[in-house]
């Protein structure tokens, strides 16, 4: 199985700043890798697949590279609403695995 | 409006068996993988099966903590898809999601408690 390594596991930050979440993977994941957003007692919510692709109406403040074994997603100008978990996910071998996740909170 | 309806979850005890449904609409559904994914609370995220589409001969893939355990389903006339789940444990319990790759948002999931 690929393990899905995310870091930091949760970082403080504060509104307007920039962000950026690492995700690596133990083997090739090629560029099959999605970041999805979790708010608190709600359901996750994809905002990056194919490694860099914005998935449709998610604000262009998100952005995600990488390929293979690094993957990056930042966060810019961070908001309010932003402050949740995040998640990586490969898709490029069964079975599927999510990194851990990096919990995002207001410094 | 796309949505995805989770339902069928509760209580029940260990080594029984529960059937979780989820009803699409929205979309073509017949034409999509449909992924369950679950989440023990406070915990993360954790894909436990996919379900292909009829092209892909509805075949299936299952994480190795549910193979033998839990099957999908699919029905494409009722926009359906279920998850079995038999010899339950207690670290099964878990809020149920069911999602379609680049389809959004996912269900709102469904608690499943095996307790007893």
């Amino acid at each position: 199985d690929i393990q899905m390594t995310q870091s930091p596991s949760s970082l403080s930050a504060s509104v307007g700043d920039r962000v950026t979440i690492t995700c690596r993977a133990s083997q090739d994941a090629s560029i099959y890798l999605a970041w999805f957003q979790q708010r608190p007692g709600k359901a996750p919510r994809s905002l990056i697949y194919a490694a860099s692709s914005l998935q449709s109406g998610v604000p262009s403040k998100f952005s995600g590279s990488g390929s293979g074994t690094d993957f990056t997603l930042t966060i810019n100008n961070l908001q309010p609403e932003d402050f949740a978990i995040y998640y990586c996910q490969q898709y490029n071998t069964y079975p599927l695995t999510f990194g851990g996740g990096t919990r995002v909170d207001i410094k | 409006e796309v949505q995805l309806v989770e339902s069928g979850g509760g209580l029940v005890q260990p080594g029984g068996s529960l059937r979780v449904s989820c009803i699409a609409s929205g979309f073509t559904f017949s034409d999509h993988y449909i992924d369950w994914v679950r989440q023990a609370p406070g915990k993360g995220l954790e894909w436990i099966g996919r379900i292909r589409n009829k092209v892909n001969k509805y075949t299936t893939e299952y994480a190795a903590s549910v193979k033998g355990r839990f099957s999908m389903s699919r029905d494409d006339s009722k926009n359906s898809v279920y998850l079995q789940m038999n010899s339950l444990k207690t670290e099964d319990t878990a809020v149920y999601y069911c999602a379609s790759p680049y389809i959004e948002p996912w269900g709102q999931g469904i608690l499943v408690t095996v307790s007893s």
